[in-house]
């Protein structure tokens, strides 16, 4: 069974630029959350989906951030325009339900702003 | 609200000695714990995890944790560290709904010959 994969790996931009992180949850898990982690801090939740709908966004730092998750299965993070306090490691996890407990992690996707 | 303290960013042990990792909790109503490693260039991967069962937990490569309610505590141990335990531990709280986790800052575990 593949796990939770990311895209891309590593992203390096220009602030005010625009950039767009990719997640593709495990297959047929309807829970879908996205995690960042600052200069070594501790990760913090942005939000959480379940199917396409978004159950709770309260971690989303202000509007430049905008989740999608078309159709319930992979979901983007467009953070437009990127600035410099936005970088750091953004991390997405699903879990099939939420009486499961567990999350399962992406490796994550290296966001550098310059 | 939920939050957790990890203390110590880098731990320094020899193959073979103790490992022992902290974590502190603040939770308002009943925590639910988990540790998570971190090996490069790989995502979270679950250690171990208590929901209110017994209060000795065991994971995967012979860690373990104790949720110790008066001391608000769920360390992590291992009694014999091997090199390739040499990861990034991410301490993690959650409640009832289990929608977030709350995580520490994480301890980078270096393991020497």
């Amino acid at each position: 069974e593949a796990g939770v994969t990311q895209f891309p790996s590593h992203s390096v931009i220009e602030k005010g630029q625009t950039v767009t992180l990719r997640c593709d949850p495990i297959s047929g898990h309807d829970n879908l959350y996205w995690y960042r982690r600052v200069m070594g801090k501790e990760i913090k939740f942005l939000l959480h989906f379940v199917k396409e709908s978004k159950q709770d966004e309260s971690g989303m730092p202000n509007n430049r951030f905008l989740a999608e998750r078309t159709g319930g299965t992979y979901s983007t993070l467009k953070v437009q325009p990127a600035e410099l306090e936005d970088s750091g490691v953004y991390f997405c996890a699903s879990s099939q339900d939420l009486g499961e407990y567990e999350q399962y992690f992406g490796p994550g996707t290296r966001l550098t702003v310059t | 609200a939920q939050s957790v303290t990890q203390l110590g960013s880098h731990v320094s042990v020899s193959e073979g000695a103790l490992v022992l990792l902290r974590c502190n909790y603040s939770s308002s109503v009943p925590p639910y714990l988990f540790w998570y490693v971190q090996y490069p260039n790989q995502g979270l991967q679950l250690l171990l995890k208590y929901t209110s069962a017994a209060t000795l937990v065991k994971g995967i490569n012979g860690f373990e944790a104790e949720f110790k309610k008066s001391e608000t505590s769920f360390h992590l141990t291992k009694p014999s560290a091997h090199m390739s335990d040499a990861a990034e531990y991410f301490c993690a709280v959650s409640v009832y709904n289990f929608n977030k986790f709350y995580f520490g800052s994480g301890t980078k575990l270096n393991v020497k010959p």
